[in-house]
């Protein structure tokens, strides 16, 4: 079955700084990966994904990926946070089907 | 911009009633699906729904529930007796399908509480 995990429960970061979200994936075959955010009493909102191509993948409001096969990792980046990016941050990969398996989240907090 | 809709957004039931959580896809997509996250746990696939007959579900789906698209726009999910663990957000979600690996779309769920 394909699985993702997200090593971190929680990351902090100050205003201005990197900021990085950790996400490695477990699959069968090509992996197809995504990225979704969630914001506080909000429904989640798709950010970017993998399918094939370039490692570096771009996506919605400055944030970007960077695809690693060796280290089976997918990690979200964003070079200049924002306290706006405080959310809770979901990987999530694809399955033969379609559906979604998703990594338990992230909490991003970006203090001013 | 295109959305998925889902009304309401909080329902409170008593354990044994039936619920219907309604949702309004983006028009022209094709697959559809339900997803549950409880309180502080990983959101969960519940179901997939595509040309009016499920086409994948998970073991949470059991006889208490079911799905339906009973006209061009809706799509609902239906818990038959709900109960104290039936407690979550759902979400519902849909796809258009008119590419391979086009993204999945989300509500912005229905937080459904049984007491």
């Amino acid at each position: 079955a394909q699985s993702v995990a997200q090593p971190e429960d929680q990351v902090n970061v100050a205003e201005g700084n990197p900021l990085t979200v950790k996400c490695t994936y477990s699959v069968s075959g090509n992996p197809y990966l995504f990225w979704y955010v969630q914001y506080p009493n909000r429904g989640l909102q798709f950010l970017l994904k993998y399918i094939t191509g370039d490692n570096l993948v771009k996506g919605s409001y400055g944030f970007e990926a960077e695809f690693n096969k060796s280290q089976t990792s997918f990690h979200l980046k964003k070079p200049s946070a924002l306290v706006s990016d405080s959310a809770l941050y979901f990987c999530a990969v694809r399955d033969y089907d379609y559906k979604l398996s998703f990594g338990a989240g992230t909490t991003v907090t970006v203090r001013a | 911009e295109p959305e998925v809709t889902q009304t309401p957004s909080h329902q409170v039931t008593q354990m044994g009633q039936e619920v219907i959580l309604r949702c309004v896809p983006i028009s022209n997509h094709l697959y559809f699906y339900w997803y549950r996250q409880i309180l502080g746990q990983k959101v969960e696939f519940l179901v997939s729904f595509y040309n009016n007959e499920i086409s994948e579900k998970s073991e949470i789906f059991d006889d208490q529930f079911s799905v339906e698209r009973p006209d061009g726009s809706n799509f609902t999910l239906k818990i038959r007796s709900t109960k104290l663990e039936d407690s979550a957000m759902y979400f519902c979600a849909s796809r258009s399908g008119q590419r391979m690996n086009t993204e999945a779309f989300f509500g912005q769920g229905t937080r459904l509480t049984v007491v």
